[in-house]
């Protein structure tokens, strides 16, 4: 069974740009994140969904960041304009979402490492 | 502010040794995980453990976890070459979302 899936793997854009990260979750998992991860901040949480439903979006930095989840395979996480404090590995991960508002084991793709010039 | 802390930042040791992490965290919890990252790789599941449970083994792993003094540990006995790695640990607080702490980099020689 695929594990998520992300692209790019990697991302060079220059500054104002428009960046959108893909993500796919594994099949019947029904919560996705996407996290954010640089030296100076380590990782950060930007928003999760659940059943496609965005729940928590308060680590989204600013305006400039926006991500959709129009159907349960699929996520995408948009930057506009993108600035070099952009620049970071972008990671997706899904859980199977426990009921109870239980915490799962979360799954991680492999990142998108993104370079803002 | 992180609600995992991890200790010691850095560890190096040689292979065969036992490596020891430490996380103190700050509320009450659900469960705390740990996960691997390999350098530029996603973040692996290691182990969970519930908050009624006090210890846990999984091949090599060994986790404890004091909810009275909000700490955990992870125990990589017998360590090889291919345990380096940076290695984090994760709350859950009744919610899906899993709050990570700033991670341990393991550093294994042979």
């Amino acid at each position: 069974d695929a594990g998520v899936i992300q692209s790019p793997r990697h991302e060079v854009t220059e500054m104002g740009q428009e960046v959108t990260l893909r993500c796919k979750p594994i099949s019947g998992h029904n919560s996705l994140f996407w996290y954010r991860q640089t030296m100076m901040r380590g990782l950060e949480l930007l928003i999760y969904f659940n059943n496609n439903v965005p729940i928590d979006d308060s680590g989204m930095p600013e305006d400039r960041f926006s991500a959709k989840m129009p159907n349960a395979s699929f996520s995408t996480l948009k930057i506009q304009p993108s600035e070099p404090r952009d620049s970071a590995v972008y990671f997706c991960a899904s859980s199977r979402g426990l009921p109870s508002r239980r915490t799962d084991t979360q799954y991680f793709g492999p990142g998108t490492r993104l370079t803002v010039l | 502010s992180q609600q995992g802390e991890e200790d010691p930042q850095a560890l190096s040791i040689q292979e065969g040794e036992n490596a020891t992490m430490n996380c103190s965290y700050k509320t009450s919890i659900n469960n705390l995980q740990w996960y691997r990252q390999n350098s530029g790789r996603g973040l692996v599941h290691l182990i969970l453990i519930r908050s009624n449970e006090r210890e846990k083994h999984s091949g090599r792993l060994r986790v404890t976890l004091d909810t009275s003094k909000k700490s955990s540990s992870l125990l990589i006995t017998a360590s090889r070459a291919a345990d380096t790695a940076s290695y984090f640990c994760a709350t859950g607080i009744n919610t899906d979302k899993l709050i990570f702490g700033t991670g341990t980099r393991l550093q294994v020689f042979p």
